[in-house]
């Protein structure tokens, strides 16, 4: 079945350093791929996501670029603030159009000045 | 944007008893809601998927007697925990959708169930 793998975290980073969550998928089909952000206290938000392969997805200065020969969907950002700190989800959709997410465990991402 | 309601945001209940959360749309109508569970630093495992005015649907190993889901109305899907247990307590999410095929998912914000 379709699966969701994320490294572990936590991540801890100085403010402005750059910041890679890898991501890697198993699916069948073409699925979508999508990063979800849970600051603290509050729900799921999407940040961004990628329909097909090669695409970029992109927000608030994070990217992920959907990778189907590697499997991959790495979120990154060249330069991380402490207001970044928050639990990060990869997540898929599988082609059915269900609606369904598959996600992956999270990570935290912890962002010191 | 899109909101998503969820109430109660925290329960604490005792063991045996029942607890009910509510998920709503606020500003859009859900065709399909998600119900999701949050175990500490792990994933959110989806649990069921709910349609108007249908059954839900529920994953492989989730009890549809102990969690009843109701999706009477197209802002409103309810989470009934029935009989809870401590090994129940668990961070419970909702998502909902207006329509079908892409249409984006809008997360609530979660409730935290604690049963003593």
């Amino acid at each position: 079945g379709n699966s969701v793998t994320q490294m572990e975290g936590p991540v801890t980073l100085s403010e402005e350093a750059f910041l890679t969550i890898n991501c890697t998928y198993t699916a069948t089909g073409y699925p979508s791929l999508f990063w979800y952000v849970q600051y603290p206290g509050e729900g799921l938000q999407l940040l961004l996501k990628a329909t097909k392969a090669d695409d970029k997805g992109s927000n608030k200065g994070f990217e992920a670029t959907y990778r189907k020969e590697t499997t991959s969907f790495h979120l990154e950002k060249g330069s991380v603030q402490v207001s970044d700190s928050a639990v990060y989800f990869c997540a898929l959709r599988g082609s059915g159009n269900t609606g369904k997410l598959i996600f992956g465990q999270g990570t935290t991402l912890q962002v010191k000045p | 944007g899109a909101v998503v309601s969820q109430h109660p945001s925290w329960v604490i209940c005792k063991s045996g008893t029942s607890v009910k959360i509510e998920c709503r749309s606020l500003d859009f109508q859900a065709t399909t809601m998600f119900w999701y569970r949050q175990f500490p630093k792990q994933s959110l495992m989806l649990m069921a998927t709910s349609n108007e005015g249908s059954k839900a649907t529920y994953e492989q190993g989730v009890e549809k007697d102990k969690f009843l889901i109701n999706h009477a109305s197209l802002t409103l899907s309810t989470l009934t925990v029935t009989s809870a247990h401590p090994e129940d307590s668990s961070f419970y999410i909702c998502s909902a959708r207006g329509g079908a095929g892409p249409s984006p998912l809008h997360f609530g914000n979660g409730t935290r169930l604690t049963v003593t």
